[in-house]
């Protein structure tokens, strides 16, 4: 099955610098690589999602890059502020529709 | 409000015991997914089904069992309960890739079980 690795474990950087999380998984056929965000108390939530045929995503001061050759992706955070301060996960997802996560990132942004 | 319902929220129990939590998934989605995320860890995939039939297992111990039911909302059991078992196990559903979905997962706010 899928194996996802993630890293940093922990992140802290100081508010309005640049955070960047990456992963790796292991399943060529994985097509669909989401990242979530978890608050304190809650379940994860999606805050921004590529698939295997785009290279690179942006949406506001959150950007997906991915490189299929070297089966791995990250997670870019500009201008950091302390409510970016969370659990992230990436995930990836197969053909068989089953998706697996890493093990989190904490990330901490300092005012 | 993602629109997934688990419950109970909460839940304390003692060793050997059985429970069960439910998850109701958001209105058309036909999948649905347990994972356990114990402290400070990451989410465990457990397993996923997909209207009814389950379609993958994961990291899932065979004290543990699961069910999604026709009306769609899905029962996992967890028995002869030991300490590690505690943790928080969260249900998500989605619509399946190939039927016009994106694939992404919604996840319900999570049932927290401390076994002692």
């Amino acid at each position: 099955g899928e194996n996802v690795e993630q890293h940093p474990s922990t992140l802290s950087v100081q508010e309005g610098d640049s955070a960047v999380i990456k992963c790796t998984y292991s399943d060529s056929a994985s097509n669909y690589f989401p990242w979530y965000k978890q608050e304190l108390g809650k379940g994860p939530q999606l805050i921004i999602d590529i698939r295997s045929n785009v290279g690179e995503k942006k949406d506001q001061r959150i950007a997906v890059t991915l490189n299929k050759t070297a089966k791995h992706f990250s997670l870019h955070i500009t201008e950091t502020q302390p409510e970016d301060s969370a659990v992230y996960f990436c995930a990836a997802k197969g053909n068989n529709n089953d998706m697996r996560f890493g093990a989190g990132t904490r990330l901490t942004v300092k005012p | 409000d993602s629109g997934v319902t688990q419950t109970p929220k909460h839940l304390i129990t003692a060793t050997g015991q059985r429970v069960t939590l439910r998850c109701s998934p958001r209105s058309g989605d036909l999948s649905v997914y347990w994972y356990q995320q114990s402290l400070d860890q990451g989410l465990q995939f457990l397993i996923h089904y997909y209207n009814g039939e389950e379609r993958a297992k994961g990291n899932i111990l065979e004290r543990f069992s699961a069910q999604q039911f026709p009306d769609l909302h899905s029962e996992l059991n967890l028995s002869s309960l030991e300490l590690g078992d505690s943790a928080l196990y969260f249900c998500a559903s989605s619509v399946m890739v190939g039927t016009g979905g994106t694939g992404e997962l919604f996840f319900g706010e999570g049932s927290r079980l401390t076994v002692l």
